[in-house]
């Protein structure tokens, strides 16, 4: 079965700082992978999606992430936070084939201004 | 474009009791699915069902029962309702099958 690993549960930066959180996924298939947000009392939001092609991937709000396969690895990075990206950011996985999205856990991101 | 939208968004039950969710998804979407969202262990996969057929489904006991209408209208059903059943339920629509889902606000069901 999938299992998706975000090793990171809380981060605590300052503005302009750059962000990198991590994503690393079991099953070496055919894969789709997302990041999702959750601001404050708001409802999961789309970041990012990858699907084929170049594993460079660009978001909304100036995030992008890099698939990397032999790592089984799917990186959220932003060059510059900002104190609006406080939220928390859900890396997911689909199986090819199946529509079941397989979450990690969560990473709390904090920005202190 | 209406979001995916979720009634109701707040529920209140007690044990044993039997509670019924809807979800209406974005217009023109015929995939849904169905996560629970708990502290304790996250965002786990519900069901899915697309053109009205249960196409797959999570680890969840058959107290956890669901449909989809004509309209692709979704329900999920919880029976005989335990403690541990307290979370947030969100429901999630893709046009089709294999595209992005899109998430409501979920139903936030506390059992008492």
């Amino acid at each position: 079965a999938q299992s998706v690993s975000q090793h990171n549960h809380h981060v605590i930066l300052s503005e302009a700082a750059s962000l990198e959180l991590g994503c690393n996924y079991s099953y070496g298939g055919t894969v789709n992978l997302f990041w999702y947000v959750q601001y404050p009392g708001q409802h999961l939001q789309l970041l990012l999606k990858y699907f084929s092609g170049d594993p460079l991937v660009k978001g909304i709000k100036g995030f992008e992430a890099e698939f990397i396969k032999s790592k089984f690895s799917f990186n959220l990075r932003k060059p510059s936070v900002q104190w609006s990206d406080t939220a928390e950011y859900f890396c997911a996985v689909r199986n090819f084939g199946n529509e079941k999205l397989t979450f990690g856990t969560g990473t709390r991101l904090t920005i202190i201004p | 474009k209406a979001g995916v939208t979720q009634t109701p968004r707040y529920l209140i039950k007690t044990r044993g009791q039997q509670v019924t969710l809807s979800c209406s998804p974005i217009s023109g979407h015929r995939s849904v699915s169905w996560y629970q969202q708990t502290p304790g262990q996250g965002l786990q996969f519900l069901f899915e069902y697309f053109s009205e057929t249960q196409r797959n489904k999570g680890n969840f006991p058959g107290r956890f029962s669901g449909r989809q209408f004509s309209n692709s209208r979704s329900e999920m059903n919880v029976s005989t309702l335990e403690l541990g059943d307290s979370a947030l339920y969100l429901c999630a629509s893709s046009l089709a099958r294999a595209n992005e889902q899109f998430f409501g606000p979920g139903t936030r069901l506390t059992v008492l």
